[in-house]
Protein backbone atom coordinates (compact mmCIF):
# COMPACT_ATOMS: atom_id res chain seq x y z
CA UNK A 1 0.00 0.00 0.00
CA UNK A 2 0.96 3.68 -0.55
CA UNK A 3 1.38 6.05 2.66
CA UNK A 4 0.32 9.62 1.56
CA UNK A 5 0.58 12.48 3.68
CA UNK A 6 -0.89 15.89 3.22
CA UNK A 7 -0.62 19.46 4.63
CA UNK A 8 -1.84 21.35 6.06
CA UNK A 9 -4.21 18.78 7.83
CA UNK A 10 -6.95 21.97 8.38
CA UNK A 11 -6.66 25.23 8.28
CA UNK A 12 -9.08 28.64 8.13
CA UNK A 13 -8.25 31.22 5.61
CA UNK A 14 -9.45 34.81 4.60
CA UNK A 15 -11.80 34.89 1.32
CA UNK A 16 -10.22 36.15 -1.47
CA UNK A 17 -6.54 34.35 0.26
CA UNK A 18 -5.31 31.24 -1.71
CA UNK A 19 -3.87 28.11 0.21
CA UNK A 20 -1.40 25.43 -1.45
CA UNK A 21 -2.12 21.91 -0.26
CA UNK A 22 0.70 19.34 -0.24
CA UNK A 23 0.94 15.77 -0.78
CA UNK A 24 3.74 13.31 -0.49
CA UNK A 25 4.03 9.95 -1.19
CA UNK A 26 5.96 7.17 -0.14
CA UNK A 27 6.66 5.93 -2.97
CA UNK A 28 6.95 7.00 -7.07
CA UNK A 29 3.62 7.18 -8.73
CA UNK A 30 2.35 7.79 -11.88
CA UNK A 31 -1.03 9.06 -11.60
CA UNK A 32 -2.41 11.42 -8.68
CA UNK A 33 -5.84 12.43 -8.15
CA UNK A 34 -7.25 15.72 -6.44
CA UNK A 35 -11.12 14.91 -4.94
CA UNK A 36 -13.05 17.32 -3.07
CA UNK A 37 -15.71 16.73 -0.53
CA UNK A 38 -18.07 19.09 0.13
CA UNK A 39 -20.29 19.18 3.33
CA UNK A 40 -22.79 16.62 2.56
CA UNK A 41 -21.69 15.75 -0.70
CA UNK A 42 -19.78 13.00 -2.30
CA UNK A 43 -16.16 12.64 -3.38
CA UNK A 44 -15.48 15.16 -6.83
CA UNK A 45 -13.20 14.41 -9.09
CA UNK A 46 -11.37 17.57 -9.59
CA UNK A 47 -8.53 16.59 -11.64
CA UNK A 48 -5.69 14.29 -12.56
CA UNK A 49 -2.06 14.97 -12.32
CA UNK A 50 0.42 13.26 -14.27
CA UNK A 51 4.20 14.28 -13.87
CA UNK A 52 5.83 16.36 -16.78
CA UNK A 53 2.47 17.27 -18.21
CA UNK A 54 -0.18 19.66 -17.28
CA UNK A 55 -2.72 18.42 -15.29
CA UNK A 56 -6.50 17.20 -16.70
CA UNK A 57 -9.07 18.59 -15.35
CA UNK A 58 -12.81 17.48 -14.99
CA UNK A 59 -15.86 19.32 -16.09
CA UNK A 60 -16.84 22.42 -13.49
CA UNK A 61 -13.08 22.38 -12.59
CA UNK A 62 -10.62 25.07 -14.46
CA UNK A 63 -6.59 25.65 -13.93
CA UNK A 64 -6.82 29.27 -12.96
CA UNK A 65 -9.13 28.21 -9.91
CA UNK A 66 -7.52 25.13 -9.09
CA UNK A 67 -3.41 25.13 -10.21
CA UNK A 68 -1.89 21.98 -9.74
CA UNK A 69 1.91 21.17 -9.83
CA UNK A 70 3.20 17.92 -10.02
CA UNK A 71 7.29 18.22 -10.26
CA UNK A 72 7.84 14.44 -9.50
CA UNK A 73 6.75 11.24 -9.24
CA UNK A 74 6.16 11.67 -5.25
CA UNK A 75 4.61 14.68 -4.85
CA UNK A 76 1.83 17.04 -5.81
CA UNK A 77 0.23 20.49 -5.14
CA UNK A 78 -3.06 21.47 -4.99
CA UNK A 79 -3.82 25.41 -4.69
CA UNK A 80 -7.00 26.87 -4.16
CA UNK A 81 -7.35 30.27 -5.10
CA UNK A 82 -9.20 33.32 -4.46
CA UNK A 83 -11.12 31.27 -1.54
CA UNK A 84 -14.66 31.69 -1.31
CA UNK A 85 -16.82 30.22 1.55
CA UNK A 86 -18.21 28.41 -1.47
CA UNK A 87 -14.75 26.27 -1.37
CA UNK A 88 -15.16 25.29 1.97
CA UNK A 89 -14.23 21.66 1.95
CA UNK A 90 -12.07 18.44 2.59
CA UNK A 91 -9.66 18.40 -0.39
CA UNK A 92 -7.92 14.73 -0.77
CA UNK A 93 -5.40 13.49 -2.50
CA UNK A 94 -5.59 10.07 -3.98
CA UNK A 95 -2.89 8.13 -5.94
CA UNK A 96 -3.63 4.35 -7.69
CA UNK A 97 -2.26 1.30 -6.63
CA UNK A 98 0.93 0.30 -8.47
CA UNK A 99 0.27 -3.34 -7.51
CA UNK A 100 -3.38 -2.79 -9.10
CA UNK A 101 -4.32 0.02 -11.19
CA UNK A 102 -7.94 -0.06 -9.87
CA UNK A 103 -7.29 0.70 -6.18
CA UNK A 104 -6.67 3.88 -4.77
CA UNK A 105 -5.00 5.04 -1.71
CA UNK A 106 -6.08 7.98 0.40
CA UNK A 107 -4.69 11.16 1.83
CA UNK A 108 -6.48 11.94 5.31
CA UNK A 109 -7.61 15.18 3.48
CA UNK A 110 -7.31 18.91 3.91
CA UNK A 111 -10.27 20.49 5.63
CA UNK A 112 -10.64 23.90 4.50
CA UNK A 113 -12.88 26.48 6.01
CA UNK A 114 -12.92 30.23 4.41
CA UNK A 115 -14.22 32.78 6.06
CA UNK B 1 -22.30 10.12 -17.84
CA UNK B 2 -21.47 7.53 -14.77
CA UNK B 3 -23.20 8.54 -11.61
CA UNK B 4 -23.34 6.86 -8.31
CA UNK B 5 -26.32 6.99 -5.98
CA UNK B 6 -26.43 5.57 -2.50
CA UNK B 7 -30.21 6.28 -1.06
CA UNK B 8 -29.48 6.16 2.53
CA UNK B 9 -27.29 8.70 4.07
CA UNK B 10 -28.00 7.13 7.36
CA UNK B 11 -28.56 3.71 8.41
CA UNK B 12 -28.83 2.09 11.78
CA UNK B 13 -29.39 -1.55 12.61
CA UNK B 14 -28.60 -3.57 15.68
CA UNK B 15 -25.93 -6.05 16.55
CA UNK B 16 -26.18 -8.66 15.35
CA UNK B 17 -28.78 -7.96 12.57
CA UNK B 18 -28.21 -8.02 8.90
CA UNK B 19 -27.38 -5.06 6.84
CA UNK B 20 -27.29 -3.94 3.19
CA UNK B 21 -25.95 -0.90 2.46
CA UNK B 22 -27.70 -0.02 -1.35
CA UNK B 23 -26.10 1.47 -4.13
CA UNK B 24 -27.20 2.08 -7.96
CA UNK B 25 -24.93 2.94 -10.60
CA UNK B 26 -25.18 4.31 -14.16
CA UNK B 27 -22.20 4.20 -16.67
CA UNK B 28 -22.49 3.47 -20.23
CA UNK B 29 -19.08 1.13 -20.27
CA UNK B 30 -17.90 -1.85 -18.56
CA UNK B 31 -18.27 -1.11 -14.82
CA UNK B 32 -15.73 -1.79 -12.16
CA UNK B 33 -17.25 -1.18 -8.63
CA UNK B 34 -15.95 -0.89 -5.40
CA UNK B 35 -17.08 -0.23 -1.42
CA UNK B 36 -14.61 2.32 0.48
CA UNK B 37 -14.63 2.91 3.85
CA UNK B 38 -13.82 5.27 6.48
CA UNK B 39 -13.93 4.49 10.06
CA UNK B 40 -13.77 7.60 12.51
CA UNK B 41 -10.83 9.61 12.70
CA UNK B 42 -9.05 7.82 9.69
CA UNK B 43 -8.66 8.24 5.72
CA UNK B 44 -10.75 6.34 3.06
CA UNK B 45 -9.57 2.97 2.85
CA UNK B 46 -11.02 0.35 0.74
CA UNK B 47 -13.50 -2.63 1.57
CA UNK B 48 -13.70 -4.51 -1.49
CA UNK B 49 -14.18 -4.47 -5.47
CA UNK B 50 -16.25 -6.79 -7.12
CA UNK B 51 -13.47 -8.13 -9.53
CA UNK B 52 -12.11 -9.62 -6.63
CA UNK B 53 -14.94 -11.43 -5.73
CA UNK B 54 -14.29 -11.59 -1.95
CA UNK B 55 -15.77 -11.32 1.47
CA UNK B 56 -13.92 -8.85 3.66
CA UNK B 57 -14.91 -8.40 7.27
CA UNK B 58 -17.65 -10.50 6.59
CA UNK B 59 -19.18 -8.06 4.13
CA UNK B 60 -20.04 -9.60 0.28
CA UNK B 61 -21.03 -7.25 -2.40
CA UNK B 62 -22.36 -8.61 -5.69
CA UNK B 63 -22.85 -6.83 -8.66
CA UNK B 64 -25.85 -7.27 -10.65
CA UNK B 65 -25.73 -5.20 -14.15
CA UNK B 66 -29.17 -5.95 -15.13
CA UNK B 67 -30.24 -3.68 -12.26
CA UNK B 68 -27.24 -1.91 -12.49
CA UNK B 69 -26.95 -2.42 -8.73
CA UNK B 70 -23.71 -2.94 -6.40
CA UNK B 71 -25.13 -4.05 -2.48
CA UNK B 72 -23.10 -4.08 0.05
CA UNK B 73 -24.24 -6.87 2.27
CA UNK B 74 -23.06 -8.67 6.11
CA UNK B 75 -24.81 -11.27 7.95
CA UNK B 76 -24.34 -10.32 11.49
CA UNK B 77 -23.62 -6.89 12.30
CA UNK B 78 -20.74 -5.91 14.48
CA UNK B 79 -20.12 -2.57 16.54
CA UNK B 80 -16.83 -2.25 14.94
CA UNK B 81 -18.49 -2.22 11.45
CA UNK B 82 -20.04 1.61 12.18
CA UNK B 83 -18.78 3.63 9.35
CA UNK B 84 -18.98 5.94 6.28
CA UNK B 85 -19.44 3.41 3.34
CA UNK B 86 -19.00 4.67 0.16
CA UNK B 87 -19.43 2.70 -3.58
CA UNK B 88 -17.20 4.06 -6.24
CA UNK B 89 -17.11 3.66 -9.63
CA UNK B 90 -14.04 3.16 -11.41
CA UNK B 91 -13.45 4.77 -15.51
CA UNK B 92 -10.34 4.01 -17.30
CA UNK B 93 -8.54 1.88 -14.23
CA UNK B 94 -8.00 4.73 -11.85
CA UNK B 95 -10.65 7.54 -11.97
CA UNK B 96 -13.38 7.33 -9.19
CA UNK B 97 -16.67 8.37 -9.08
CA UNK B 98 -18.65 8.36 -5.65
CA UNK B 99 -21.31 7.99 -4.24
CA UNK B 100 -22.54 10.06 -1.07
CA UNK B 101 -21.97 7.83 1.15
CA UNK B 102 -23.96 5.94 4.34
CA UNK B 103 -23.25 6.47 7.70
CA UNK B 104 -23.66 3.08 9.09
CA UNK B 105 -24.47 2.77 13.39
CA UNK B 106 -24.42 -0.15 14.61
CA UNK B 107 -26.32 -0.04 18.08
CA UNK B 108 -25.12 -2.57 20.97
Amino acid sequence: SAVISQKPSRDICQRGTSLTIQCQVDSQVTMMFWYRQQPGQSLTLIATANQGSEATYESGFVIDKFPISRPNLTFSTLTVSNMSPEDSSIYLCSVASRKSNTEAFFGQGTRLTVV
Amino acid sequence: AQRVTQPEKLLSVFKGAPVELKCNYSYSGSPELFWYVQYSRQRLQLLLRHISRESIKGFTADLNKGETSFHLKKPFAQEEDSAMYYCALSVFGNQFYFGTGTSLTVIP
